[in-house]
């Protein structure tokens, strides 16, 4: 992977309500797109992945989306709650190496 | 814990000081990585290693060299540090790159240069 894109860089939403952020990537290459979340202080943590062969992926109260064609994929996050506030990063790779990270969304859930 | 430790967690520096951060795994993966985190750039990767004594550069490198002659360490060197290198630093281990189960990260270290 070369260059990530990640919007919007904040978002406040309504606890109950649903936050989708978007990457969108460079290198049609691109295989495998993982979304991280960072709480205040913390280390980034895997929460959901996404590989180019699959077009959604669930897990609970999160969702990937991806598309190919456009090159962009996205996390949705359904009736948010306090603690999902946090920075959420995206990231995408080539092959079985390394990732390249996007910018980062500050996510606050306003109760 | 998540079987990855970085030492040290906060360290102050005076520029031009060569500073080494060292990440310790305990989970025999074979991949490490060092990134750096700042606001509004997100996590770049500095270098990473496949494997003992082999290394590569990332996006970030310059500054900066590493060293892993044992597959539990991964050693970050600033060799001689500045202020654009003020930065919290992130170490990764990864079991079979991105095939595996991602990436997990150190606690982070703290780095301010004076």
């Amino acid at each position: 992977g070369e260059n990530v894109e990640q919007h919007p860089s904040t978002l406040s939403v309504q606890e109950g309500d649903s936050a989708v952020i978007k990457c969108t990537y460079s290198d049609s290459a691109s295989n495998y797109f993982p979304w991280y979340k960072q709480e205040l202080g913390k280390r980034p943590q895997l929460i959901i992945d996404i590989r180019s062969n699959v077009g959604e992926k669930k897990d609970q109260r999160i969702a990937v989306t991806l598309n190919k064609t456009a090159k962009h994929f996205s996390l949705h996050i359904t009736e948010t709650q306090p603690e999902d506030s946090a920075v959420y990063f995206c990231a995408e790779a080539f092959g079985n190496e390394k990732l390249t990270f996007g910018t980062g969304t500050r996510l606050t859930i306003i109760p | 814990d998540a079987g990855i430790t970085q030492s040290p967690r906060h360290k102050v520096t005076e520029t031009g000081t060569p500073v080494t951060l060292r990440c310790h795994q305990t989970e025999n993966h074979r991949y490490m990585y060092w990134y750096r985190q700042d606001p509004g750039h997100g996590l770049r990767l500095i270098h990473y290693s496949y494997g003992v004594k082999d290394t590569d550069k990332g996006e970030v490198s310059d500054g900066y060299s590493v060293s892993r002659s044992k597959t539990e360490d991964f050693l970050l060197t600033l060799e001689s540090a500045t202020s654009s290198q003020t930065s919290v630093y992130f170490c990764a281990i990864s079991e079979s790159g991105t095939e595996g189960a991602g990436y997990t990260f150190g606690s982070g270290t703290r780095l301010t240069v004076v």
